[in-house]
Order: C-alpha cells, then sequence, then structure tokens
C-alpha cells in the first residue's frame, strides 16, 4: 500500500498570505494525484486532480504541481474561506490512498 | 445538479451487519465508477470499496471479505454491505462519483455507522 505522507501537520496564515503544503509518497505515483478540501462537518470537496488540474469552479488561487513522489498544493493568497484540512491523494496503485491532512488555520 | 445521498447508517453491536444505501441523482449514474469511502474521527480517509461503470468491483486487502459493494443501474443506487463489523469500523461513510477511474469529483454528505455495545 502506497503510504501518503503530508507536511506540515498544521499551517498557520494569514488571510491574504501564501500557504504551501507538501504531500510525500512512498512510491511513485506519476501525477496520478489529487487535493481535496473538507470543513468542519462537510464532506470533502476535489480541488485538484492530475497532480495541477484545478477541478470545475475551483479558484485560480489554487494550484498544484509535481510528479512521482514529491508534490505540492499552493494557495496564492488565503481567503477566509480556505482555512480548512486539506487531503492529498494518489490514484495509481490500488488501493487508493490519503495523506493524514494538512490543517490550515487562522495566524 | 449532482447529489448523493447516503442512508442506512445506524448504532449497531460488534458482530453485527449493516447495509448502506446511496441515492444517486443528477448525472448518468450507469456511466460512472463509484465508491465507498470511510472516515473515522480524528483519522485520515480510507477506501473502502470501489465498483466500475461495468461492474467490477474492487477491496482493499483488509475490507475484503466482510464488506460487499453493488449497484442497481435501474434505481440509481449503490450499496454497501458491511458484516463482522467491529469498532474499529465506526466512521462515517461516504458515498462518492468518480469522474474517471480514482478520481473523485463529487461526495455525498456521509452517514455515521457506530459499532458499539
Amino acid at each position: 500500500e502506497v503510504v501518503m505522507t503530508q507536511s506540515p501537520a498544521t499551517l498557520s496564515v494569514s488571510p491574504g498570505e501564501r500557504a504551501t503544503l507538501s504531500c510525500r509518497a512512498s512510491q511513485s505515483v506519476s501525477t496520478n494525484l489529487a487535493w481535496h478540501q473538507q470543513k468542519p462537518g462537510q464532506a470533502p470537496r476535489l480541488l485538484i486532480y492530475d497532480a495541477s488540474t484545478r477541478a470545475t469552479g475551483v479558484p485560480a488561487r489554487f494550484s498544484g504541481s509535481g510528479s512521482g513522489t514529491e508534490f505540492t498544493l499552493t494557495i496564492s493568497s488565503l481567503q477566509s474561506e480556505d482555512f480548512a484540512v486539506y487531503y492529498c491523494q494518489q490514484f495509481y496503485h490500488w488501493p487508493y490512498t490519503f495523506g493524514q491532512g494538512t490543517k490550515v488555520e487562522i495566524k | 445538479e449532482v447529489q448523493l445521498v447516503e442512508s442506512g447508517g445506524t448504532l449497531v453491536q460488534p458482530g453485527g451487519s449493516l447495509r448502506l444505501s446511496c441515492a444517486a441523482s443528477g448525472f448518468p449514474f450507469s456511466s460512472h465508477d463509484m465508491h465507498w469511502v470511510r472516515q473515522s474521527t480524528g483519522k485520515r480517509l480510507e477506501w473502502v470499496s470501489a465498483i466500475g461503470f461495468a461492474g467490477d468491483i474492487y477491496y482493499p486487502d483488509s475490507m475484503r471479505g466482510r464488506f460487499s459493494i453493488s449497484r442497481e443501474n435501474a434505481r440509481n443506487s449503490l450499496y454497501l454491505q458491511m458484516n463482522s463489523l467491529g469498532v474499529g469500523d465506526t466512521a462515517v461513510y461516504y458515498c462518492a462519483r468518480a469522474l474517471r477511474p480514482g478520481v473523485i469529483d463529487y461526495w455525498g454528505q456521509g452517514t455515521l455507522v457506530t459499532v458499539s455495545s
């Protein structure tokens, strides 16, 4: 099973600042990597797939990069609605697996 | 509008069984792979099962033998039969649609399964 490791566990950011979240896979997943956002009491929401493709309706301030084992989600200018938990997920090897999440909180 | 509505979650005793349902609407259900993913309190998301639009079925090794996924395209419905439940199965269970293999683009709101005596 591919282990996905996210860092940091918690990221404290001021509104308007840039946030950079990292995700590492225990083996190569090529670009078969997605990012999901989850707010308290809500279901996750797809943000990015294929490592860098924004899902429908996702603002341009969200961008993804990386391939192989190292991936990054960048939020260029944090808005109030962006404070949430972010999960990376690989879909290259079955079973598909998620990271443990990075919580982006208000500084 | 794509909608996925799960039902069937409840309190069940260890060793018991439960059947979850997911009612789908707003898209051609028979054309999409569907998934069950669960989330325990404070823990990461975990894949439970997947069923392709053609009926192919996948389970992680940890779920195989106890869980059974099925779909009924005529009713736009997805199901998860869970047997021999243990406290470790306590979680919110999400029904999810795949945009294409492995890419979940819509999630239901989830149904809570609590396994406790």
